[in-house]
């Protein structure tokens, strides 16, 4: 099956600094990836969608200038946290879309095991 | 926009048994996606099992199948069988056949935490 990789699994980082998360399509082309954020026993927020190529699409709401995404290649986006503080604590996920031409991996979003990042 | 909803935050059931989790959602399109997702301790989203708004068969996938109404707009998610491995959070999520710049996007329900006892 489609595998989605997310790097680092856990950051803990000083306020202030900025933190690079990234997320790769492993096994299959992306040409659409989508980060997420949720709190504890919490649904998934959509932050942005990120297209290869072009600039992320961004959720109401969501500081662009905060958490800048770059999706340079096929299988790789990147969130960055600019300027982290506490607040930014969270967990952050990201998918990908799949789009095969057949089977289950048709026209799917996968995620990724998620990245804890914690601000202090 | 849709909507989807999720009614139960937590369900419970018995290892062996049958339980079935609820999901509702609201939209003005006839095509669509519907997906159930689970979320295990560890985090990782996991696929379980997708509807094509068009296709009038419910999906079934070993163990998991689904009710799906759609002009009740309704996609509940039955579990036979329960076993401990199911314990988890799940998800239901609608997403939209068209394209634009929403394509791909997947609208989630609250989720329904499962716990199963043995």
């Amino acid at each position: 099956g489609a595998v989605v990789s997310q790097h680092p699994s856990r950051v803990i980082c000083k306020s202030g600094t900025s933190v690079k998360i990234e997320c790769r399509s492993l096994d299959f082309q992306a040409t659409t990836m989508f980060w997420y954020r949720q709190f504890p026993k919490q649904s998934l927020m959509l932050m942005a969608t990120s297209n290869e190529g072009s600039k992320a699409t961004y959720e109401q709401g969501v500081e662009k200038d905060k958490f800048l995404i770059n999706h340079a290649s096929l299988t790789l986006s990147t969130l960055t946290v600019t300027s982290a503080h506490p607040e930014d604590s969270s967990f952050y996920i990201c998918s990908a879309l799949s789009l095969w031409a057949s089977g289950e991996g048709t026209d799917t979003q996968y995620f990724g095991p998620g990245t804890r990042l914690t601000v202090l | 926009a849709q909507t989807v909803t999720q009614s139960q935050p937590e369900m419970s059931v018995q290892e062996a048994e049958t339980v079935t989790l609820s999901c509702t959602y609201d939209t003005s399109e006839s095509d669509y996606y519907l997906f159930w997702y689970k979320q295990p301790p560890s985090r990782q989203m996991i696929l379980v099992i997708r509807q094509e708004a068009y296709k009038q068969q419910n999906a079934t996938e070993n163990r998991f199948s689904v009710n799906f109404q759609k002009a009740a707009k309704s996609f509940s998610l039955k579990i036979s069988d329960s076993q401990l491995g199911d314990a988890a959070m799940y998800f239901c999520a609608y997403r939209s056949w068209s394209g634009g710049t929403s394509y791909g996007k997947l609208t989630f329900g609250q989720g329904t935490i499962l716990t199963v006892h043995p």
